[in-house]
């Protein structure tokens, strides 16, 4: 089973408000990754979480803030966002942070902020 | 030099053809070499993993890596149009980067026409 699941599969909000993005997987992975992916593009790397601790942020604004409350849950916290970030945001894992294991991806969440 | 280059695209082929799609990278260290399928408004699939010399087959898909020439290449045979896709090249730790953070290339279109 190489499933990651996302909710919201859509998500509309206000520049003003206040919303979470949830990610779960149960293959028993120990790393979890946040990417963002615009029209066109590959996917960028926000956040890396490595035993639920975090490992990277990659110089991420801070209106985005990630949460890891357990080995199989990752959130990310959104708040004060700009049109800018409207883009579709998708949850990976893979066994560890290491080079060489594989990361799966969930369907994402599809973001657009007005 | 990008860190992880693809063959610009778009491809197409015809039915039944073979579908190459190539990539190259820049830093000579890099170990594994993942293969992502991305249909339109849908999240990166992973359909080849490859860390060793010479070629990796599954089904109708071919992997193929040369770390001494630095590429990796995609071989798709007997194209169907349920191929037609992005085919996105990812390099881990490339360019000296965090451990598993995954450096992607720009992606190839790849069309299959009936």
């Amino acid at each position: 089973d190489t499933e990651v699941t996302q909710t919201p599969k859509h998500l509309v909000m206000g520049m003003t408000n206040k919303k979470s993005l949830k990610c779960e997987q149960h293959m028993g992975h120990r790393a979890m990754y946040w990417y963002k992916q615009k029209a066109k593009k590959p996917p960028e790397l926000m956040f890396v979480y490595s035993y639920e601790k975090l490992s990277i942020n990659e110089s991420v604004p801070s209106r985005f803030s990630p949460e890891c409350p357990n080995s199989s849950l990752l959130n990310l916290h959104l708040h004060a966002l700009q049109p800018e970030d409207s883009a579709l945001y998708l949850c990976a894992s893979s066994q560890g942070w290491f080079v060489g294991n594989e990361q799966f991806f969930g369907p994402g969440t599809r973001l657009t902020v007005l | 030099q990008k860190e992880v280059e693809q063959n610009s695209g778009p491809l197409s082929v015809p039915e039944g053809a073979i579908a190459s799609l190539n990539c190259t990278y820049s830093d000579r260290v890099s170990q594994s070499f993942f293969w992502y399928r991305q249909y339109s408004g849908k999240s990166p699939e992973l359909i080849m993993s490859i860390y060793s010399n010479g070629d990796k087959e599954d089904g109708r898909f071919t992997a193929q890596l040369n770390k001494a020439s630095q590429y990796v290449s995609l071989l798709i045979r007997d194209s169907q149009p349920s191929d037609s896709a992005t085919y996105l090249c990812a390099v881990p730790n490339a360019g000296g980067t965090s451990y598993g953070k995954l450096t992607f290339g720009q992606g190839t279109i790849l069309t299959v026409h009936p």
